[in-house]
């Protein structure tokens, strides 16, 4: 089973709101990644997770706030967004052996709307 | 000179044809190589990964690697109109932590 699961898969908010963003695997995989991919562009790495503990932010606004709760959650909260940051945002997980680069299995993604 | 380079396409063949997809890199040090293909609207899903030089074939599917030309090529064999859509290759950077880095993509149209 190579499934990571997201919640919601479409989310509306306010550039005044808070809302979170949730990502779940139970393949025991120990690295966690967040993308964002905005339309006819390829996904961007924002974040990378290993062992829970944060490895590389590619110098992403604070207001994305990552967190990863155990080896099986990961989000990412939002807090005043601006309209450009709507996009699909993507998880992803892989077995976290730090060895040979390691094959990412993607969620479906949820698609936020930034009004 | 970006890091992921492929031609964005739209590559048409015709139905039953192969289909052949190309990618350089720029990170001598990359080790790993992979393509996912991404249907309009979906997220990325995993086609093949190839690690050593020369050709991985799977099914109808053949990735091809030349480190020295550092060059990754896909190979689709027996198109049908249900491989249309975009082939993205990725390549894991020397360094550690796996960082995957995406090419911009390159967009398959099997007509019938």
């Amino acid at each position: 089973d190579t499934e990571v699961t997201q919640t919601p898969k479409h989310l509306v908010m306010g550039m005044t709101n808070k809302k979170s963003l949730k990502c779940e695997q139970h393949m025991g995989h120990r690295a966690m990644y967040w993308y964002k991919q905005k339309a006819k562009k390829p996904p961007e790495l924002m974040f990378v997770y290993s062992y829970e503990k944060l490895s590389i932010n590619e110098s992403v606004p604070s207001r994305f706030s990552p967190e990863c709760p155990n080896s099986s959650l990961l989000n990412l909260h939002l807090h005043a967004l601006q309209p450009e940051d709507s996009a699909l945002y993507l998880c992803a997980s892989s077995q976290g052996d730090r060895g040979r680069g390691e094959t990412q299995y993607f969620g479906p993604g949820t698609r936020l709307l930034v009004l | 000179q970006k890091e992921v380079e492929q031609n964005s396409g739209p590559l048409s063949v015709p139905e039953g044809a192969i289909a052949s997809l190309n990618c350089t890199y720029s990170d001598r040090g990359s080790q790993s190589f992979f393509w996912y293909r991404q249907y309009s609207g979906k997220s990325p899903e995993l086609i093949m990964f190839i690690y050593s030089n020369g050709d991985k074939e799977d099914g109808r599917f053949t990735a091809q690697l030349n480190k020295a030309s550092q060059y990754v090529s896909l190979l689709i064999r027996d198109s049908q109109p249900s491989d249309s859509a975009t082939y993205l290759c990725a390549v894991v950077l020397s360094g550690g932590y796996n960082k995957l880095i995406f090419g911009a993509g390159t967009r398959l149209a099997v007509h019938p």
